[in-house]
């Protein structure tokens, strides 16, 4: 099967633009999960799609960031405005809803906010 | 809440060193505790998993035990290769919380 695909792999914006982040999961699995590694740390959860609806978005540092996932596919993450901070490493993960820890990760999509 | 000690990197070996990477862990419940490899270029991909205490989860020559006792989940390899090389993350998830919890990452580099 296809794996989770993410775009773009590499993003550099200037502080203050908008940036969108793409993730296309593994057909079929309704989980969708979105995370974050800055500068080299741990990589920290953002939130959970089950199907479209946000099942947890605790991780979510501000109302800077918008997260979608219109009709349960593909989701998207909105950085607007994007600060220096922003900077890091976004990761996708899917998972069947009969294996809520069998994640596969996308590669990632490297932010760089200058 | 939850959190995950990893040992910091970077870490440099030689071919056939043995390898362990310490990982230590904080949780309110009972978590299953996880191993996760990024190889360059790619995605996370998890490596071993453990759900219970003296759980002793293995792959690709690599073990790692659940001790509850001293709260730790260290990963160990006997003889690393060179393809070995790649960020290795420790990480937790909690009992019925799907959301994983990782620490920072050590990054392996393993020479001919």
């Amino acid at each position: 099967e296809a794996g989770v695909t993410q775009f773009p792999s590499h993003s550099v914006i200037e502080k203050g633009q908008t940036v969108t982040l793409r993730c296309d999961p593994i057909s079929g699995h309704d989980n969708l999960y979105w995370y974050r590694r800055v500068m080299g740390k741990e990589i920290k959860f953002l939130l959970h799609f089950v199907k479209e609806s946000k099942q947890d978005e605790s991780g979510m540092p501000n109302n800077r960031f918008l997260a979608e996932r219109t009709g349960g596919t593909y989701s998207t993450l909105k950085v607007q405005p994007a600060e220096l901070e922003d900077s890091g490493v976004y990761f996708c993960a899917s998972s069947r809803p009969s294996q809520p820890y069998g994640y596969t990760f996308g590669s990632g999509t490297r932010l760089t906010v200058v | 809440g939850d959190s995950v000690t990893q040992m910091e990197g970077p870490v440099t070996l030689s071919e056939e060193a043995f390898l362990t990477i310490n990982c230590t862990y904080t949780a309110t419940g009972y978590p299953s505790l996880f191993w996760y490899v990024q190889y360059p270029g790619e995605g996370l991909q998890l490596l071993l998993k453990a759900t219970k205490a003296d759980d002793k989860g293995s792959n690709k020559g690599f073990e790692a035990t659940y001790r509850k006792e001293t709260t730790s989940f260290h990963l160990e390899k006997g003889s690393v290769q060179v393809s070995d090389s790649a960020v290795y993350f420790c990480a937790l998830s909690d009992l019925g919380d799907y959301k994983l919890s990782f620490g920072a990452g050590t990054t392996v580099t393993v020479r001919a």
